[in-house]
């Protein structure tokens, strides 16, 4: 079936500095894909939607220039956390719709654990 | 907006126990619905689903069945195995929407052996 992959699993980085994280869709094209950021014992929250070959459209209170997508291709996206605080640590996870359980289904990536420190 | 309320964690269960993790929403027309789960130190795997009322979505034991009445999608195990502990988390997709998903709080189970 479909599969979404993500990397790093986990990254520390410091203060100030910035942290990429890739989503891949392995065995299928993929023109949008969503990133969704988790706080801990909190629900899956959308942040943006990464549009191939065009600009992401960004969900209300997500900062544009802080959360940097793009979406190189048809199979790879990219979110970039630019001059990361301790309050960006989260984890951070991307889908991509594909085909599967009888028709359109969104596949998550592993997600990958932020920490700020 | 839409929105889904699930109910509060943790759930705690001996093995072969039946599990219940309850889920509402609230949605304009027929959302798709969703369950997905969370193993740990992992992504999210879809579980199952169900796309109108009345349907019954089911994998690996699990079941939920899309009641539009009273706008539940409610997940049922039989009989919980320790493998079965995770974080689970209902969620819809809006009628006629993107692909994006609303989700909610996500439910810690627990299956002690």
């Amino acid at each position: 079936g479909a599969v979404v992959s993500q990397h790093p699993s986990r990254v520390i980085c410091k203060s100030g500095t910035s942290v990429k994280i890739e989503c891949r869709s392995l065995d299928f094209q993929a023109t949008t894909m969503f990133w969704y950021r988790q706080f801990p014992k909190q629900s899956l929250m959308l942040m943006a939607t990464s549009n191939e070959g065009s600009k992401a459209t960004y969900e209300q209170g997500v900062e544009k220039d802080k959360f940097l997508i793009n979406h190189a291709s048809l199979t790879l996206s990219t979110l970039t956390v630019t001059s990361a605080h301790p309050e960006d640590s989260s984890f951070y996870i991307c889908s991509a719709p594909g085909q599967g359980f009888g028709g359109n289904t969104i596949y998550f990536g592993e997600g990958s654990w932020l920490t700020v420190v | 907006g839409d929105s889904v309320t699930q109910m509060e964690g943790p759930v705690t269960l001996s093995e072969e126990a039946f599990l219940t993790i309850n889920c509402t929403y609230t949605a304009t027309g027929y959302p798709s619905l969703f369950w997905y789960v969370q193993y740990p130190g992992e992504g999210l795997q879809l579980l199952l689903k169900a796309t109108k009322a009345d349907d019954k979505g089911s994998n690996k034991g699990f079941e939920a069945t899309y009641r539009k009445e009273t706008t539940s999608f409610h997940l049922e195990k039989g009989s919980v195995q320790v493998s079965d502990s995770a974080v689970y988390f209902c969620a819809l997709r809006s009628q006629g929407g993107s692909e994006k998903l609303v989700f909610g709080k996500g439910t810690k189970l627990t299956v002690n052996p």
